[in-house]
Parts: C-alpha cells; sequence; structure tokens
C-alpha cells in the first residue's frame, strides 16, 4: 500500500511569514501534484513536477521533487491570509492511480 | 473555474432513499474518477474510468454504483447509505495514456449527509 506522509499536519503563522510543508513516501512516483483546497470546496491545483530533483516556482511558492522522486517539499515566502488553506500532495503512478496525502492545514493570520 | 462540474453540491438523504451525483468534465479529458473525503483522512479513490470503462474499483460497497455513459459525464448512484458514508465526494478528470498517471483536476465536490 502506498503512503504519503505530509508534515506537519496543522500550521499557524503570521502573515509575512516563511514556512515549508513536506511530503514523504518510502515509494517511488511518476509524478507528484501539489492541491489547495478551501472548506467546501474541491483541490484546486497548484502544480506538477516529474522530474527528480526538479524545482518550480509559482509566485511566492517553491516547489521541489526529491532526487529519488519519492518526497517533495512546498516553500512558501512571505505568507499571506489568502494562503490559508489545507494543503495537499498527490503521486502519481502508472494507469492513473494517484496516491494523496493526508494535507497540511495552513492558517495566515492578517 | 477549473472545467469540472459537480452537482448536487450539497444532499441530504436517509438510510433508504436513492439518489444520483453527477459530474461533467469539460476538458477533453478521457479519464474520471470518484474520490471520498471524510475528515481528517486522506483523499480515498473509489473508482476510476478509462474511456468509458471501469478501470478501478478500490473495494467500494456495492450501495455505491457508478456510471459512465461517456467520457465527458460519470454518476454516482447511492442507495441503502449509512450514516458513516457523509462526506464531501469528489470528482476529478485527467488524460491518460493508459501507462503513466496524468495531472487529475478536481470539480467542487457535493457534500452529502446521510441522517
Amino acid at each position: 500500500t502506498q503512503l504519503l506522509e505530509q508534515s506537519p499536519q496543522f500550521l499557524s503563522i503570521q502573515e509575512g511569514e516563511n514556512l515549508t510543508v513536506y511530503c514523504n513516501s518510502s515509494s517511488v512516483f511518476s509524478s507528484l501534484q501539489w492541491y489547495r483546497q478551501e472548506p467546501g470546496e474541491g483541490p484546486v491545483l497548484l502544480v506538477t513536477v516529474v522530474t527528480g530533483g526538479e524545482v518550480k516556482k509559482l509566485k511566492r511558492l517553491t516547489f521541489q521533487f526529491g532526487d529519488a522522486r519519492k518526497d517533495s517539499s512546498l516553500h512558501i515566502t512571505a505568507a499571506q491570509p489568502g494562503d490559508t488553506g489545507l494543503y495537499l500532495c498527490a503521486g502519481g503512478e502508472r494507469f492513473n492511480k494517484f496516491y494523496f496525502g493526508s494535507g497540511t492545514k495552513l492558517n495566515v493570520k492578517p | 473555474e477549473t472545467g469540472v462540474t459537480q452537482t448536487p453540491r450539497h444532499l441530504v438523504m436517509g438510510m433508504t432513499n436513492k439518489k444520483s451525483l453527477k459530474c461533467e468534465q469539460h476538458l477533453g479529458h478521457n479519464a474520471m474518477y470518484w474520490y471520498k473525503q471524510s475528515a481528517k483522512k486522506p483523499l480515498e479513490l473509489m473508482f476510476v474510468y478509462n474511456f468509458k470503462e471501469q478501470t478501478e474499483n478500490n473495494s467500494v460497497p456495492s450501495r455505491f454504483s457508478p456510471e459512465c455513459p461517456n467520457s465527458s459525464h460519470l454518476f454516482l448512484h447511492l442507495h441503502t447509505l449509512q450514516p458513516e458514508d457523509s462526506a464531501l465526494y469528489l470528482c476529478a478528470s485527467s488524460h491518460t495514456s493508459g501507462i503513466e498517471a496524468d495531472t487529475q483536476y478536481f470539480g467542487p465536490g457535493t457534500r452529502l449527509t446521510v441522517l
């Protein structure tokens, strides 16, 4: 059984602070996605990474895929209240199988 | 906004009712998925359809019955549900090569409450 572990589970910070959340697995994935989900809504895709060691930047968000394609991190610079939400990582493998972590719930206080 | 719509957004039903959830994607994808999201648990994959054919049933109880009449539409028929089935049900779609997993796009979900 595939298992993606996300840490921390909860994070409450002040506006302007930096943070990093992690997504770890003992399994290798062909791709890894990061999503943000707001209460009562579906997850919204932020980024997909497919190459070991890949780094992608999306404004203040930096995503990294581990060299061995087993883990990933999401770094947010100068967090804003609009970044508040549940951050989910999902590992994809062959034949459209996806495995989700349980998420990091981020609260950015003004 | 993501091109995947779900109806209804909220549903309350008794344990003896029969209801259906609907999902439609406007992205030209050929794979569709049903997920269950319960409090404090990871998203659970329920069913996968590739080119209208079911390719994954993740040990889902028979009181959940999926239907995929074409690549753009996906239904989840519900009957004799239990209170523990209350959850957010999410539909997603993606391209598929049949080999590698492609990025999924999610709908807004249906919040289901079983009384």
